[in-house]
């Protein structure tokens, strides 16, 4: 069955340092999204991507995060800076086509900052 | 109902019995509801949705009732399992022209042998 890979498993990072994660999400869907979910709290939506550019961000996107799908298969999340507060696991997922439908989700990147 | 930091409202059940899991949501303009699964260490998975112009859906073991009156989902187990065992998410679509599941804090399902 077709899968979200998500890579790496578990980073551990300096506060201050970029931190790329990467996707590759399912080779015919058109539409990406990253979430992240911090510790036993509520999946929080990040950004949608489609068509090569951002579709929706929400307001924890700021201006330390860019999302990039630089080959056609992968697609990551840069973190330029960062902080303690950004530890979190960091969700891809993936749709079809457009409208509503299955988003299928990775299985995660555990983000931790010292 | 709602929960603060790391407390989950969790529902305990016995292997066989239904489990009904409910949750509201905010936005009554919402055109599209999804429920999710997740177990322990993984990322959400899909179980049922349904839109807006429904009351009821039925997949699979599972149910889903929408009541837009007050804003209220719930999903239905039938003969809950030990692998039914995970934190269930509603989800809900604000619509506007954009899919942008929007999640709500779960509900940790224990099912017991």
């Amino acid at each position: 069955e077709p899968e979200v890979t998500q890579t790496p498993s578990h980073q551990v990072t300096q506060m201050g340092q970029e931190v790329i994660l990467r996707c590759v999400p399912i080779s015919n869907h058109l539409y990406f999204y990253w979430y992240r979910q911090i510790l036993g709290q509520k999946v929080e939506f990040l950004v949608s991507f489609y068509n090569n550019e951002i579709s929706e961000k929400s307001e924890i996107f700021d201006d330390q995060f860019s999302v990039e799908r630089p080959d056609g298969s992968n697609f990551t999340l840069k973190i330029r800076s960062t902080k303690l507060e950004d530890s979190a696991m960091y969700f891809c997922a993936s749709l079809v086509g457009g409208g509503t439908g299955e988003l299928f989700f990775g299985e995660g990147s555990r983000l931790t900052v010292l | 109902g709602e929960s603060v930091g790391l407390h989950l409202p969790t529902l305990s059940v016995q292997e066989g019995d239904n489990s009904i899991i409910n949750c509201a949501y905010s936005n009554s303009a919402s055109d599209y509801f999804i429920w999710y699964k997740q177990e322990s260490g993984k990322g959400p998975q899909f179980i049922i949705d349904i839109r807006s112009n429904m009351d009821k859906r039925q997949g699979q073991r599972v149910t889903v009732l929408l009541n837009k009156t007050v804003k209220h989902l719930s999903l239905q187990i039938a003969a809950t399992q030990p692998g039914d065992s995970a934190v269930y998410f509603c989800a809900e679509n604000p619509g506007g022209g954009s899919y942008i599941p929007t999640f709500g804090r779960g509900t940790s399902l224990i099912v017991h042998p």
